[in-house]
């Protein structure tokens, strides 16, 4: 398995505080991306990043921001969660090209009561 | 935005059975890949098809590409209760260095 650890796992908060959610890859892989995995839309990109503190919008990147300060870890934050923000968020993998493998963590759930 | 779209949404099949599942996207790409995902875990990669392929296997798996239609299927040949899970296909915009965009997905159930 690709070594892939996404923290938290779970977590439950309130609307209007803020949430990071941190992606830590040990394959030293160039591109790194943030999904949301929602019923009745799939998977959709919010964030991704081709090199320390090269990042780029997706999708769906209204009130994400990102940031990738070493190769191993991007960090994807919530400024101000809304109910609209509870999803089932993954981290992604690839190497060489974006079109490439993606290789997948194991997904962090945020409720926002 | 480009997108792949499964068909159908939901599969029920007997234990033993060929499972198929469909994809559509609308631009041309450079290749074309399948996920799975078991339920509550990440998505694994299945099996990726290049443009300029036809058809690819991998194990019990089979895949088709016309990009003359812009489709792909999935077959999942003598189905176990172990492949119960979604599967999603995945495609880029086949021009630049474009993250992968993935459709809603095929739910397969497979009953032993």
């Amino acid at each position: 398995d690709a070594g892939i650890t996404q923290s938290p796992r779970h977590k439950v908060t309130e609307t209007g505080t803020p949430v990071t959610l941190r992606c830590h890859q040990t394959e030293n892989h160039r591109y790194m991306y943030w999904y949301r995995q929602d019923p009745g839309h799939g998977l959709r990109l919010i964030h991704y990043s081709y090199g320390v503190k090269d990042t780029d919008k997706g999708e769906v990147s209204d009130g994400y921001s990102v940031s990738r300060s070493k190769t191993e870890d991007f960090l994807l934050t919530l400024e101000s969660a809304t109910s609209s923000q509870t999803s089932v968020y993954f981290c992604a993998i690839s190497e060489g090209t974006t079109f490439g493998e993606l290789f997948f963590g194991e997904g962090s759930r945020l409720t926002v009561l | 935005s480009q997108q792949g779209e499964e068909d159908p949404q939901a599969l029920s099949i007997q234990e033993g059975e060929n499972a198929t599942m469909n994809c559509s996207y609308k631009t041309s790409i450079n290749n074309l890949q399948w996920y799975r995902q078991n339920s509550g875990r990440g998505l694994v990669h299945l099996i990726l098809i290049r443009s300029n392929e036809r058809e690819k296997h991998s194990g019990r798996l089979r895949v088709t590409l016309d990009t003359s239609k812009k489709s792909s299927s999935l077959l999942i040949t003598a189905s176990r209760a172990a492949d119960t899970a979604s599967y999603f296909c995945a495609t880029d915009a086949g021009s630049g260095n474009t993250p992968l965009v993935f459709g809603k997905g095929t739910r397969l159930s497979v009953i032993a």
